[in-house]
Formats: C-alpha cells, sequence, structure tokens
C-alpha cells in the first residue's frame, strides 16, 4: 500500500476553473512536496511545505499535520496547467522521498 | 533554467549492451538520486548518494550500479540492458536537510 494517497487520479476541468488536488499520508514527515510533471518527463519543484500554507502566483499549497492531509490549489486554471501533479513526503525516518502515483491534470480551453 | 543535466534524453538500444546515463548539478548539492518510472506510475528509488564514495539502494531493486566519485556527477551503468528496463529515469539532488529537491528532466530508455 502506497504511504500516499492521491486523488482524484484524473481530473478534467474547463479554464478558469478552481482546482483543488489532495494528498493524505500515513506517517510522520519533515516536509511534504507538490511537483509537476509535463509531457516529456521532466519534474518541476512546486512547493516544500512542512506547515500551514505557501502560495506561488496561481498555485497554493497547504498542509494539516493533524489530519495528515495537504491539498494544491490552481486558481483561474488555464490549458498550460495541464500535467500530473505529485504529492511526495520525506519520511522521518530517513530523507527519502516516498511519492504519490500523481494526478493527471487536463485543463480545457 | 536547468541546474541538473541528464544525458542522453532519450535513447533506444539493443539487448545485452552496455549504457551509462548520467547526470551532473551544478549546485554542490551533497544529495543525489536516481528514480525510475513507468508511465502512468509513481517514482522508485533506485540509489541515492550522500556525497562522494557514498552510495546506497534504494527501495526498488534494480541491476544497475552507481558512482560518486565527484560531488556534482552520478553517473547510473546497466551492464547488460534488457527490454525490462525499459522504462523513464530521473535524477535529482538536494542539500542536506530537505530543504528542496531539484529534478532532472529524465532520461526515456527503450531496449529492444
Amino acid at each position: 500500500k502506497n504511504e500516499v494517497e492521491q486523488s482524484p487520479q484524473n481530473l478534467t476541468a474547463q479554464e478558469g476553473e478552481f482546482i483543488t488536488i489532495n494528498c493524505s499520508y500515513s506517517v510522520g514527515i519533515s516536509a511534504l512536496h507538490w511537483l509537476q510533471q509535463h509531457p516529456g518527463g521532466g519534474i518541476v519543484s512546486l512547493f516544500m511545505l512542512s506547515s500551514g500554507k505557501k502560495k506561488h502566483g496561481r498555485l497554493i499549497a497547504t498542509i494539516n499535520i493533524q489530519e495528515k492531509h495537504s491539498s494544491l490549489h490552481i486558481t483561474a486554471s488555464h490549458p498550460r496547467d495541464s500535467a500530473v501533479y505529485i504529492c511526495a513526503e520525506s519520511s522521518l525516518r530517513d530523507d527519502k522521498i516516498i511519492f504519490g502515483k500523481g494526478t493527471r491534470l487536463h485543463i480545457l480551453p | 533554467e536547468a541546474d541538473i543535466y541528464q544525458t542522453p534524453r532519450y535513447l533506444v538500444i539493443g539487448t545485452g549492451k552496455k549504457i551509462t546515463l548520467e547526470c551532473s548539478q551544478t549546485m554542490g548539492h551533497d544529495k543525489m538520486y536516481w528514480y525510475q518510472q513507468d508511465p502512468g506510475m509513481e517514482l522508485h528509488l533506485i540509489h541515492y548518494s550522500y556525497g562522494v564514495n557514498s552510495t546506497e539502494k534504494g527501495d526498488l531493486s534494480s541491476e544497475s550500479t552507481v558512482s560518486r566519485i565527484r560531488t556534482e556527477h552520478f553517473p547510473l551503468t546497466l551492464e547488460s540492458a534488457r527490454p525490462s528496463h525499459t522504462s523513464q529515469y530521473l535524477c535529482a539532488s538536494s542539500v542536506a536537510g530537505n530543504y528542496g529537491y531539484t529534478f532532472g528532466s529524465g532520461t526515456r530508455l527503450t531496449v529492444v
């Protein structure tokens, strides 16, 4: 069983919609990561957070340590946001990252 | 602007060939990682290094080997490629203490 669960697995939305992707994890973490992977495979690190909330442009990431849950929000979504969004945790046990399976987001123009 | 470079970007190679996937970073990061990712699946750690002359196997069994002779360079070698090695291989680096990771663009390997 993957220790990092994401939902939904796939999401299609219209341009302009507010997008939420959820992530749940089961073990104590030192940090929670949100990554973006475009077709072609390159990965970009969007956020790393251990508490509270972070914002970068139209992207917002939140984390609730007590509930072991994080969300990634995209405001005013755009077709160029279409990508796979991956949640990952850095475990307290070691420095290695455990990845979720990703959420495939498709924004229609 | 990428600070971690992987080459080649794409590689098609015959069964039995020896191949080396290159990964270099210019950030002086101590930690480097190799991940394997099959299409539509999550990334799995196959090797990692905490510094020069340090290499460890990851969570996913792999027939590849790595070396870390220089801080900036972390090549991955397959001595005898097989079709089961067809996958995407992603290199990443980080500073000590989990202060964020930087990923390379990946090498998409096809073994025929």
